[in-house]
């Protein structure tokens, strides 16, 4: 059972859509999420981190958890060109060591001019 | 700050030799992690380390082995490179464990032949 599930892409959306990237995770006891985003070539970089259920926003970001559910996503509204990217989410695994942050294959966002 | 800095940026091994892939943060952070990233994959974590002179396996430490004398210093050693090494090496630190925001460096990209 794969522990951190995405799609991967690639989502394409027009310049000024909303974008929705989906994340499961398996380990029910899960307690941080992090949405990371990575650019061809370049390092991961954190851009929204939700720790309880529900909405988290963060200018044109926003994170949403539902633990229930074994969900989270980000909404990326008015999509600009510069968004385009893969985007990783990331999940700590429950009972483990501290190291553990388990990272989902990441979703290609394409946003087209 | 030059956050998390990794050299070098690229390295071709031949099978069997070795290497090692340096990382430095100014940070002052405690936490410490080398992952792999291979293509159209997540990042997998190969070791950390929560702390000068305490270092533990990740997911994938088979071929790799740490050390770390200092807060600031994480050097990843590969012994006998192997073709299944092939990948893209990220370094990263935290202030605390993998709840808190993780900082990547640069990576580096290994080709072993």
């Amino acid at each position: 059972q794969k522990e951190v599930e995405q799609n991967s892409g690639p989502l394409s959306v027009p310049e000024g859509a909303i974008a929705s990237l989906n994340c499961t995770y398996s380990d029910r006891g899960s307690q941080s999420f992090f949405w990371y985003r990575q650019y061809s070539g370049k390092s991961p970089e954190l851009i929204m981190s939700i720790y309880s259920n529900g909405d988290k926003e963060d200018g044109r970001f926003t994170a949403q958890l539902n633990k229930a559910s074994q969900y989270v996503s980000l909404l990326i509204r008015d999509s600009q060109p510069s968004d385009s990217a893969t985007y990783l989410c990331a999940v700590t695994r429950y009972g483990g060591s501290q190291g553990n942050l388990i990272f989902g294959k990441g979703t290609k966002l394409s946003v087209k001019p | 700050n030059a956050g998390v800095t990794q050299t070098p940026k690229f390295r071709i091994l031949k099978i069997g030799q070795s290497m090692t892939l340096q990382c430095t943060q100014d940070m002052n952070h405690n936490y410490m992690y080398w992952y792999r990233q291979d293509p159209g994959m997540g990042l997998k974590l190969i070791y950390y380390s929560v702390g000068a002179g305490i270092t533990d396996k990740g997911e994938v430490p088979n071929g790799y082995n740490v050390s770390r004398s200092t807060t600031e210093d994480f050097p990843l050693r590969l012994e006998l490179a192997a073709p299944s090494q092939t990948s893209v090496y990220f370094c990263a630190s935290s202030w605390a464990g993998s709840s808190n925001e993780q900082f990547f460096g640069p990576g580096t990209r290994l080709t072993v032949l």
